[in-house]
């Protein structure tokens, strides 16, 4: 079956820091590739996404590319914002069982200034 | 115009009680689910409906019944709840049931509370 793991947070950044939050994925099947952002109270909002091997998603400075060698698809921004705390969750989707979006667990983050 | 709307926003209830999530998406999208998100922020799916149809049904208790009276609609109804179903629940929607390149869109959430 599909699966994401995700690095466990929370993940604690001062401003202007550099940002990694590690996924990587199992899939049965060619997957897509997606970051979704929780902001507090909030639902989900697609960040970035990415279709094939190689493919960088990017999106209000967050970047992620689809490593098939590697079966990963880190989350990395150069430098992070007290508005960028929120959670965080990489998640993909195969054709066939439902097309249904697998999610990791989420990583929160927090900034502070 | 929000994309995709979920009534109520918070709803509290005592156990055993029945209750009902309204679900709507103007997106003009064929595929609609349900998700619950549990106090550690997991997300796991419920069900998912492509043009009213029902497509996955996640091994859900059949005290939760879906229903989509049409393709824009899919509503949860909640039978003699219990206080495990405690959780934000999730709408979402998305264009294409077969395209696995098309992201879902999702609603607000609504927060039950099962005292």
């Amino acid at each position: 079956g599909n699966s994401v793991t995700q690095m466990e947070g929370p993940v604690t950044l001062s401003e202007e820091a550099f940002l990694t939050i590690n996924c990587t994925y199992t899939a049965t099947g060619y997957p897509s590739l997606f970051w979704y952002v929780q902001y507090p109270g909030e639902g989900l909002q697609l960040l970035l996404k990415a279709t094939k091997a190689d493919d960088k998603g990017s999106n209000k400075g967050f970047e992620a590319t689809y490593r098939k060698e590697t079966t990963s698809f880190h989350l990395e921004k150069g430098s992070v914002q007290v508005s960028d705390s929120a959670v965080y969750f990489c998640a993909l989707r195969t054709a066939g069982g439902g097309n249904k979006l697998t999610f990791g667990t989420g990583t929160q983050l927090k900034v502070e200034l | 115009d929000t994309a995709v709307s979920q009534t109520p926003k918070y709803l509290v209830t005592q156990m055993g009680n029945d209750k009902s999530i309204k679900c709507e998406q103007n997106l003009g999208h064929d595929t609609m689910y349900w998700y619950k998100q549990d106090s550690k922020k997991f997300l796991k799916i419920m069900f998912s409906y492509n043009n009213k149809e029902l497509i996955i049904n996640e091994t859900v208790p059949n005290r939760f019944s879906p229903k989509s009276p049409d393709k824009a609609h899919l509503n949860l109804h909640i039978n003699s709840l219990e206080l495990g179903d405690s959780a934000v629940y999730f709408c979402a929607s998305s264009q294409d049931l077969g395209d696995r390149n098309s992201p879902l869109h999702f609603g607000n959430g609504t927060r039950l509370t099962v005292t």
